[in-house]
């Protein structure tokens, strides 16, 4: 079975500064997919950016960036310049694409970090 | 933009009623899940649906059934609510081969 280990419950850090979360996650198989999913105080979860096991270049969005190592199973997530609408409960996930195109895609997700960012 | 909606933000039933929470997506996605929302426990899959009277059981089935009798929309049913039921539940929907979810903004239920 699939496990996401979140090691962070809770971060703080100033606004325009920079702040990583990390994620390890524990699996035997080769190809999968990572997430970073974002949700806001009583607002819905989104997703912040994917990676592709397959690819090594890190997937970066904006001022949201990965480090993936993949022989190390750990996907942490790098915040640049954060800001006040950053302030969220952040998980990490994981998912093993199905076989066939109609399958269980299953999101395996860690518990989370509340992340606040201090004006 | 894809649009989840889900029937209720907040509910409060008694133990043993029979509770149905609803979800509806707009964007023709084959997949619709559930989930459950704990703290310190992240999100746990209920059930999983990828067409229309298809569904598998995911992580934490137990005390929980759905229905997906049209493809939009995808119902949780809890036969008999369970204190231990009081939970935020969260549907989802996507692609098929896409892989993104898209979140409904949550059923906050309480059983008392």
């Amino acid at each position: 079975a699939q496990t996401v280990t979140q090691s962070q419950p809770e971060m703080s850090v100033q606004e325009a500064e920079t702040v990583t979360l990390s994620c390890t996650y524990d699996t035997s198989e080769s190809n999968y997919y990572l997430f970073w999913y974002k949700q806001p105080p009583s607002r819905q979860m989104i997703l912040v950016i994917r990676q592709e096991a397959y690819k090594q270049q890190n997937a970066t969005e904006n001022r949201f960036s990965v480090n993936f190592q993949k022989a190390a199973k750990s996907f942490s997530l790098k915040i640049s310049d954060s800001q006040l609408g950053d302030t969220a409960m952040y998980f990490c996930a994981f998912m093993i694409p199905p076989l066939s195109n109609f399958g269980n895609e299953k999101l395996t997700f860690g518990t989370g970090t509340r992340l606040t960012i201090i004006p | 933009d894809v649009k989840v909606t889900q029937s209720s933000r907040y509910l409060v039933k008694r133990t043993g009623e029979k509770v149905f929470l609803e979800c509806v997506q707009d964007m023709d996605h084959e997949n619709m899940f559930w989930y459950r929302q704990d703290p310190g426990l992240g999100l746990r899959l209920i059930y999983f649906s990828y067409d229309v009277k298809m569904k598998e059981k995911g992580d934490i089935p137990e005390g929980y059934s759905v229905s997906r009798e049209k493809k939009e929309r995808f119902s949780l049913i809890l036969e008999s609510a369970s204190t231990n039921q009081t939970s935020m539940y969260l549907c989802a929907s996507s692609l098929s081969t896409h892989y993104e979810q898209y979140f409904g903004p949550g059923t906050r239920l309480t059983v008392t």
